[in-house]
């Protein structure tokens, strides 16, 4: 059974830096053809896939973030950690790991984290 | 604002049938396989539909997906109230080199 969850700080200041952790089970990036990505929802808003980090140590970012994001993983931990540089309160929203799975032809997110909330406020 | 453009919302009865659509471009719907997810406030997404039309173990078949050129669709017989939530496609854009969603759609069953 796959699970993941997220973990830090429910409340970060302007300009200060996010560090996220998603801890998972169930799974190993060894086994190939995997990731995890982090996916956020501002109040209101759509979903946003910001990074994705796959077993082979390929990384993708959102173009729009990617000079703000890092995402690591480390294998022996079962953790994968996403940092967001320069918070604003317009990244207040819930943020999400979530499994990707190779299927046919691209990654597709199966399983998810219950969620993070982080609000951005001085 | 997503470069896969869904209807912002979409209602029907219980019982009725509805579908949702995701339009994009030959860089990402019309090259790659789509996703679906199902979000419910305060709940994490939910996988609905992989590679455009698979459903993963445990949803049932009153979901369906498929795709035409550049525009993927969502199908949900039967509905129920159950069913109403937020709908997100999902899919890689090889222009961005970035995983994208849609911008959701919200289903009212009334």
């Amino acid at each position: 059974q796959i699970t993941l969850k997220e973990s830090g700080p429910a409340l970060v200041r302007p300009t200060q830096t996010l560090t996220l952790t998603c801890t998972f089970s169930g799974f190993s990036f060894s086994s190939g053809r995997v990731g995890v990505g982090w996916i956020r929802q501002p109040p209101g808003k759509a979903l946003e896939c910001l990074a994705i980090i796959y077993w082979d140590d390929d990384l993708r970012y959102s173009p729009s973030l990617k000079s703000r994001l890092t995402i690591t993983k480390d294998t022996s931990k079962n953790q994968v950690v996403l940092t967001m540089t320069n918070m604003d309160p317009v990244d207040t929203g819930t943020y999400y790991c979530a499994h990707a799975l190779y299927g046919l032809g691209s990654y597709h997110f199966d399983y998810w984290g219950q969620g993070a909330l982080v609000t951005v406020s001085s | 604002q997503s470069v896969l453009t869904q209807p912002p919302s979409v209602s029907a009865a219980p019982g009725q049938k509805v579908t949702i659509s995701c339009s994009g471009s030959n860089v990402d719907v019309g090259n790659n396989y789509v996703s679906w997810y199902q979000k419910v406030p305060g709940t994490a997404p939910k996988l609905l539909i992989y590679d455009n039309d698979k459903r993963p173990s445990g949803i049932p078949d009153r979901f369906s997906g498929s795709k035409s050129g550049a525009t993927a669709t969502l199908g949900i017989t039967g509905l129920q109230t159950g069913d109403e939530a937020n709908y997100y496609c999902g899919t890689w854009a090889t222009s961005l080199n970035a995983w994208v969603f849609g911008g959701g759609t919200k289903l009212t069953v009334l």
